[in-house]
């Protein structure tokens, strides 16, 4: 079983670059959701989803595109990486009806 | 906007002492969560109290949660060095999954 998994662990690219990060699990869960850390800010929400085909906004979307056409797969994707962006990326699940989330490894990216 | 902040930001005790974190938050809320990460990890699961529950237990830790004053507590019992990680609260509000928000975090070094 292996919970949440993402890829890439690290990834560097330049402003300007598009990049997906790729966030799969197996343990049918029906909520997904991306967070960013970043020093001193805690986790921020980026973007959810609580199903196939729905997702929705969360704190600070911009700059971040989502879409979800399975239960096991939810994307990140970055369409122009802005030096703001750097950041660890983590990837989120849980079943609808409990708050419990279970995590990702995280994604570290770097823009320069 | 972060809806748990944190006190202290971080907290250096020895083995065998007991180690306290505080969160307060701002809205109301359906239970509060405290999360842990190793340096490096993702997030894992602590414990979760109910907005109508005010003591929880689980091991070494002990949870409190005062809604009056918005705010929780989180003991860690006789410490080890292995306790060395971030803690994080997070909160939920009205919703059934798991979309939360989250604190940023203390950083608690446990010294052998």
């Amino acid at each position: 079983n292996a919970g949440v998994t993402q890829t890439p662990k690290f990834q560097v690219l330049k402003t300007g670059q598009s990049m997906t990060l790729q966030c799969a699990q197996d343990m049918n869960h029906e909520y997904m959701s991306w967070y960013r850390q970043d020093p001193g800010m805690g986790l921020r929400l980026i973007h959810y989803s609580v199903g196939a085909g729905i997702t929705d906004q969360g704190e600070v979307p911009n700059g971040y595109n989502v879409s979800r056409s399975t239960t096991e797969d939810f994307p990140l994707r970055l369409l122009s990486a802005a030096p703001s962006q750097t950041s660890v990326y983590f990837c989120a699940s849980s079943p609808l009806g409990a708050n419990v989330l279970t995590f990702g490894a995280g994604s570290r990216l770097t823009v320069l | 906007s972060q809806q748990g902040e944190e006190d202290p930001q971080a907290l250096s005790i020895q083995e065998g002492e007991n180690a306290t974190m505080n969160c307060s938050y701002k809205t109301s809320i359906n239970n509060l969560q405290w999360y842990r990460q190793n340096s490096g990890r993702g997030l894992v699961h602590l414990i979760l109290i109910r907005s109508n529950e005010r003591e929880k237990h689980s091991g070494r830790l002990r949870v409190t949660l005062d809604t009056s004053k918005k705010s929780s507590s989180l003991l860690i019992t006789a410490s080890r060095a292995a306790d060395t990680a971030s803690y994080f609260c997070a909160t939920a509000g009205g919703t059934s999954y798991g979309k939360l928000t989250f604190g940023q975090g203390t950083i608690l070094t446990v010294h052998p």
